[in-house]
């Protein structure tokens, strides 16, 4: 069965410092991947997403993330994060052919002036 | 904004009550996701409709029912609330399912309140 695994309830960084949000996902076939984003106070937005092709997924917001599929990971990365990037970051997956994404418990990205 | 709208914003209600949450996809989308995000259950997927008809479904209590309507709105209908039912709940729509990764585009949500 599918499972989602973010392996930081919360991560402080100091902003201009780089950051890495840690997702790993457990699955037998091919899946399609995704990170959306939670601001406060609001629904959540689609910041990237892996189909197919280049293991290298660029988002908006100077995000990105890199599929890795014998560690069956996707991690996110932002070589600078602003407060403004304070958020939630909840990683997902889904089968391909399968209608039901599975999502993580989240991230809490906390940034330190 | 996403282009999902989400009626209404605050809902406080009593426990045993019955209350109806709405949702308009975006224009276009034929599948419409609700779900449930508690702090302590995290963000929950409820169920799928596409185009009028039940996709899929999480976990969704048996006092929960929805539907999605001939004009593509849904409506999540909540009953004999307990105080555990307080949340936020999020609809999202999708251009036709996610077996093709796709995005799905998230309402502002409903907190409800059970008192």
């Amino acid at each position: 069965a599918q499972s989602v695994t973010q392996l930081d309830s919360q991560v402080p960084v100091f902003e201009e410092a780089p950051v890495e949000l840690r997702c790993n996902y457990s699955s037998s076939v091919s899946v399609y991947l995704f990170w959306y984003v939670q601001y406060p106070n609001q629904g959540l937005q689609l910041l990237l997403k892996y189909l197919s092709g280049s293991t290298l997924v660029k988002g908006i917001n100077g995000f990105e993330a890199e599929f890795n599929k014998s560690q069956t990971s996707f991690h996110l990365r932002k070589p600078s994060v602003h407060i403004s990037d304070t958020a939630e970051y909840f990683c997902a997956v889904s089968e391909v052919d399968n209608y039901q994404l599975i999502w993580g418990a989240g991230t809490k990205l906390i940034i330190k002036p | 904004d996403s282009g999902v709208t989400q009626t209404p914003k605050h809902l406080i209600t009593a426990t045993g009550q019955r209350v109806t949450l709405r949702c308009s996809p975006r224009s276009g989308d034929l599948s419409v996701y609700w779900y449930q995000q508690s702090l302590d259950q995290g963000l929950q997927f409820l169920i799928q409709y596409y185009n009028g008809e039940e996709r899929a479904k999480g976990n969704i209590l048996e006092r929960f029912s929805a539907q999605q309507f001939p004009d593509l709105h849904s409506e999540l209908n909540l009953s004999s609330l307990e105080l555990g039912d307080s949340a936020l709940y999020f609809c999202a729509s999708s251009a036709s399912s996610q077996g093709n990764g796709e995005t799905q585009y998230f309402g502002p949500g409903t907190r409800l309140l059970v008192l």
